[in-house]
C-alpha cells in the first residue's frame, strides 16, 4: 500500500522552514524518511518506530502519530544541501517485509 | 564500509532486446531489495531477497523479469524482452538480518533507456 505525500514540492529561501507529511491508510509499524538528488541513490535520514517518537538529527527532525498512520519530516532553518526530493517509505509490520515508498515530495533551497 | 555497488551505470536498448543488471550488496548484508524508479515517481518494490531465497516478488513481471541471487551475496536482474515502459532507474538496496531499526542502503542505480 503506497503512502501518500503532500505537498508534491516547495521553494524556500534558505533558513525558512518546511514540513512534509506522510500518511497510510493501514496501520504503520514504521517509517522511513529518504533524500533523493538529481541522479543519485536516496540516502537515508532517519527511522521512527509505532510509539509515537519523535526523532532529529541536526536541524531536521520527524515525528510519528500512530493513531493517525502518518508521519511527518521537519526542515528547519533550510540549508541550500536540503534541496532534493523526500521520499517517506512504510512498513506494515515487523515481518521483515520490504517498504512501500510514497511518490516523493521536491523540495528546492534558493539563496 | 563499502557501498551497494551497481552495474552498469546506464544502458540503452531498443524494444524486445534483453538487459541484465547486477548488484553486490554490503558485505554481510543479508537482505536485497531490488526496486523501479520511474521518472518522477517513487521507488516500487520488484524482488525481496534473504540470503539466496525470495521473499517476496509479488510485483515482479514475471513474464518478463527474471531475478536471482546465488549464494546470497550479489544478485542479478534481467529482462527479456524489454519494453518502452521498462524506461527506469533500477535500484538494488540491502540490509542487515535483524535491523529493522536500520535504513536501506541504496547503490546508485542503472539508469535504463529503451527506444
Amino acid at each position: 500500500q503506497q503512502p501518500v505525500q503532500s505537498p508534491q514540492a516547495v521553494i524556500l529561501r534558505e533558513g525558512e522552514d518546511a514540513v512534509i507529511n506522510c500518511s497510510s491508510s493501514k496501520a504503520l509499524y514504521s517509517v522511513h524518511w529518504y533524500r533523493q538528488k538529481h541522479g543519485e541513490a536516496p540516502v537515508f535520514l532517519m527511522i521512527l518506530l509505532k510509539g509515537g517518537e519523535q526523532k532529529g538529527h541536526e536541524k531536521i527532525s520527524a515525528s510519528f502519530n500512530e493513531k493517525k498512520q502518518q508521519s511527518s519530516l521537519y526542515l528547519t532553518a533550510s540549508q541550500l544541501s536540503y534541496s532534493g526530493t523526500y521520499f517517506c517509505g512504510t512498513a506494515n509490520s515487523n515481518s521483515g517485509y520490504a517498504l512501500n515508498f510514497g511518490k516523493g515530495t521536491s523540495l528546492l533551497v534558493t539563496p | 564500509e563499502a557501498g551497494v555497488a551497481q552495474s552498469p551505470r546506464y544502458k540503452i536498448i531498443e524494444k524486445r532486446q534483453s538487459v541484465a543488471f547486477w548488484c553486490n550488496p554490503i558485505s554481510g548484508h543479508a537482505t536485497l531489495y531490488w526496486y523501479q524508479q520511474i521518472l518522477g515517481q517513487g521507488p516500487k518494490l520488484l524482488i525481496q531477497f534473504q540470503n539466496n531465497g525470495v521473499v517476496d516478488d509479488s510485483q515482479l513481471p514475471k513474464d518478463r523479469f527474471s531475478a536471482e541471487r546465488l549464494k546470497g551475496v550479489d544478485s542479478t536482474l534481467k529482462i527479456q524482452p524489454a519494453k518502452l515502459e521498462d524506461s527506469a532507474v533500477y535500484l538494488c538496496a540491502s540490509r542487515q538480518i535483524g535491523q529493522s531499526n536500520y535504513g536501506y542502503t541504496f547503490g546508485s542505480g542503472t539508469r535504463l533507456t529503451v527506444v
